[in-house]
């Protein structure tokens, strides 16, 4: 799987909207870009996942660089309760031959601040 | 759905004891995957299961660990002995393969060997 690349940590201002980057240039055509967070004591929760479009749902929206390279998780409007380590992972898209394992990185600390 | 579910939440033990974790997958998933989390290496995958067969196990750090998989509705970790630094959070996660689908976590046993 493509290693990807994050800053180590990030601040946001409550109700403002949280742009969290991830470089993943040596992404392959069949893999797919996750986005995982993780609060303090609690095991990794999903967000989002796109593979070339841009993806919304009701947690977030996922911007995908056209040549897909990189791509940013856009929380809208952040509460207090968005702080947490964010994940961006790339993995191939699993089949009856791949079961698709997640491998992390070390993610971004997002702090969201009152 | 409960989600996965994982038991002990917490688990206290002497070095040299035997150790088991316990995991229920979400029901229908046929993937199961044991990942370990310090704040020295973050989370690491150990092993994975994909229709109760251990597909991976190149992340088990040594021979004191193993893991089995019965049946599809329950998984087990087992350290015999346990170290003091095998403790760390002992994270369980499944998903359905064959469709693009994200993986599930428990929240984790934490366990501390003394």
């Amino acid at each position: 799987d493509a290693k990807t690349t994050q800053p180590p940590s990030m601040d946001c201002a409550e109700g403002r909207a949280a742009n969290l980057p991830c470089n993943h240039s040596t992404i392959s055509g069949n893999e797919y870009v996750y986005w995982y967070r993780q609060i303090h004591s609690q095991g990794p929760q999903y967000i989002i996942h796109g593979l070339k479009n841009n993806e919304t749902n009701e947690m977030a929206s996922l911007i995908i660089t056209e040549d897909r390279k990189s791509s940013t998780l856009i929380l809208p409007h952040a509460t207090l309760r968005d702080t947490a380590v964010y994940y961006c992972i790339v993995r191939v898209g699993h089949g009856s031959s791949n079961t698709g394992k997640l491998i992390f990185g070390q993610g971004t600390t997002l702090q969201v601040k009152p | 759905d409960a989600g996965v579910i994982q038991s002990p939440r917490h688990e206290v033990t002497e070095m040299g004891q035997e150790v088991t974790l316990r995991c229920k997958p979400i029901s229908g998933h046929n993937s199961l995957f044991w990942y370990r989390q310090t704040m020295m290496r973050g989370l690491e995958l150990l092993i994975y299961f994909n229709n109760n067969v251990p597909i991976d196990d190149s992340g088990m750090p040594e021979d004191r660990f193993s893991a089995k998989m019965p049946n599809a509705s329950f998984s087990t970790l087992k350290i015999q002995p346990s170290e003091p630094r095998d403790s760390a959070v002992y994270f369980c996660a499944s998903t359905w393969t064959g469709v693009i689908s994200p993986l599930h976590f428990g929240n984790g046993t934490r366990l501390t060997v003394t």
